[in-house]
């Protein structure tokens, strides 16, 4: 049984490009986040996507977007890419059901991304 | 005031030996309480939940939790070098929605 899995896992981009993240969920997993780390911080949370919505929303500005397929895959995009935007970006999903007790979080093994 | 705040350490316990882990939040209405264990160059791995106040154990693992106080913890008994790992506290505020805000990390190592 494939975990979270996420691509590509390094690239290296500059300022002002735009670059697209994949995520592919466990089995049997429906909801997709997707959260940020900088080096030497914990993940910031971006956002969530559940049946094909954005859900919840952390405090990440417009150039920040995702997608969610019928297949519960997700991307992440990001444009105008800033040196800031430098960071492991991690892919989490969970269980089946979106209700208000929290599950398990499974991550990806991130996609790490630098920005010159 | 950062919503989850941990000590980022390095921690240093010789092996065998109890390593105590803290962390405090800000949001009172915080429901949930989990830690996660993240070794250099990977992802994070859940270890504990939390949900209600006192102790729960898993094995090696404690976690304690006072709402009261804010504080969660995280106790690692006969620690072993493979313990060594950043160790994220994840608070997930009461939104109804899966969001988990992690603090910093603490980097615990263990010598042998």
């Amino acid at each position: 049984d494939a975990g979270v899995t996420q691509s590509p896992t390094h690239l290296i981009k500059t300022r002002g490009q735009q670059v697209t993240l994949r995520c592919s969920p466990k089995s049997g997993h429906d909801t997709v986040s997707w959260y940020q780390q900088a080096l030497g911080q914990g993940p910031q949370f971006i956002f969530q996507y559940y049946e094909e919505e954005e859900r919840q929303r952390g405090n990440f500005p417009d150039r920040f977007s995702g997608h969610q397929f019928p297949n519960y895959s997700s991307e992440l995009n990001v444009n105008a890419l800033l040196l800031g935007d430098s960071a492991l970006y991690l892919c989490a999903s969970r269980q089946q059901g979106f209700d208000f007790i929290p599950g398990e979080l499974f991550f990806g093994e991130g996609s790490r991304l630098t920005v010159l | 005031q950062k919503e989850v705040e941990q000590n980022s350490g390095p921690l240093s316990v010789p092996e065998g030996a109890i390593a105590s882990l803290n962390c405090t939040y800000s949001d009172r209405v915080s429901q949930s309480f989990f830690w996660y264990r993240q070794y250099s160059g990977k992802s994070p791995e859940l270890i504990m939940s939390i949900y209600s106040n006192g102790d729960k154990e898993d094995g090696r693992f404690t976690a304690q939790l006072n709402k009261a106080s804010q504080y969660v913890s995280l106790l690692i008994r006969d620690s072993q070098p493979s313990d060594s790992a950043t160790y994220l506290c994840a608070v997930n505020l009461n939104t109804g929605f899966q969001k988990l805000v992690f603090g910093t990390g603490t980097r615990l190592l263990v010598s042998p």
